[in-house]
């Protein structure tokens, strides 16, 4: 059955850098969306991408964050100047009409 | 935005036990889904389920679109079912609400 894949699982940054976070949605797919986990908290929705475009974004999703789809396959989240509270569960998701389909997530550690 | 309200918050069980987790959202939904989060924080998919019942194993799901909720039920179950359980929902917008959880645990 084909997967979202996300790398890397585990991401270790100084604060104060930029890191990406990478995924590869299911190939037939044409929405695809970021969502962050801060431990031991329910899932929050950041961001929907559909057709090279952004199509919702939630409060969190602030100028620090941006997505890229940089070729056919990959779907990257940006975090610029990384906080301490950035640190959490990213979660890539992907789905055409009905479930989304999520990967198996990175952990960002912001040291 | 649309709410999201997970019973019981918490639930320790002893292994052969069955279970039913309910989630009440606060608008009509284009879809609901059902995840379990294992241990390593990986998010499984249960069940797509925004109306009608579906049956997957020991584990099956009610969604009553009308009165706005969705039961999770868990038969004969196994320390393996341990983990948090989440419902989400997606109402007119794209990305999923998620609710708080509930957070099962299977006592051998």
């Amino acid at each position: 059955e084909p997967e979202v894949t996300q790398t890397p699982s585990h991401q270790v940054t100084q604060m104060g850098q930029e890191v990406i976070l990478r995924c590869v949605p299911i190939s037939n797919h044409l929405y695809f969306y970021w969502y962050r986990q801060i431990l031991g908290q329910k899932v929050e929705f950041l961001v929907s991408f559909y057709n090279n475009e952004i199509s919702e974004k939630s409060e969190i999703f602030d100028d620090q964050f941006s997505v890229e789809r940089p070729d056919g396959s990959n779907f990257t989240l940006k975090i610029r100047s990384t906080k301490l509270e950035d640190s959490a569960m990213y979660f890539c998701a992907s789905s055409e009409v009905g479930p989304q389909h999520f990967g198996d997530g990175t952990r960002l550690s912001i040291l | 935005g649309i709410q999201v309200e997970q019973s019981p918050p918490d639930l320790i069980l002893q292994e052969g036990a069955n279970s039913t987790l309910r989630c009440n959202f606060s608008d009509s939904v284009n879809n609901l889904q059902w995840f379990h989060q294992n241990p390593w924080g990986q998010l499984i998919n249960l069940f797509y389920i925004p109306s009608g019942t579906k049956q997957n194993g020991r584990l099956s799901a009610t969604t009553v679109a009308t009165e706005r909720y969705s039961l999770l039920y868990i038969s004969s179950s196994q320390t393996t079912d341990s983990g948090v359980y989440f419902c989400a929902v997606e109402g007119g917008a794209d990305g999923l609400t998620f609710g708080k959880g509930t957070h099962l645990i299977i006592q051998p």
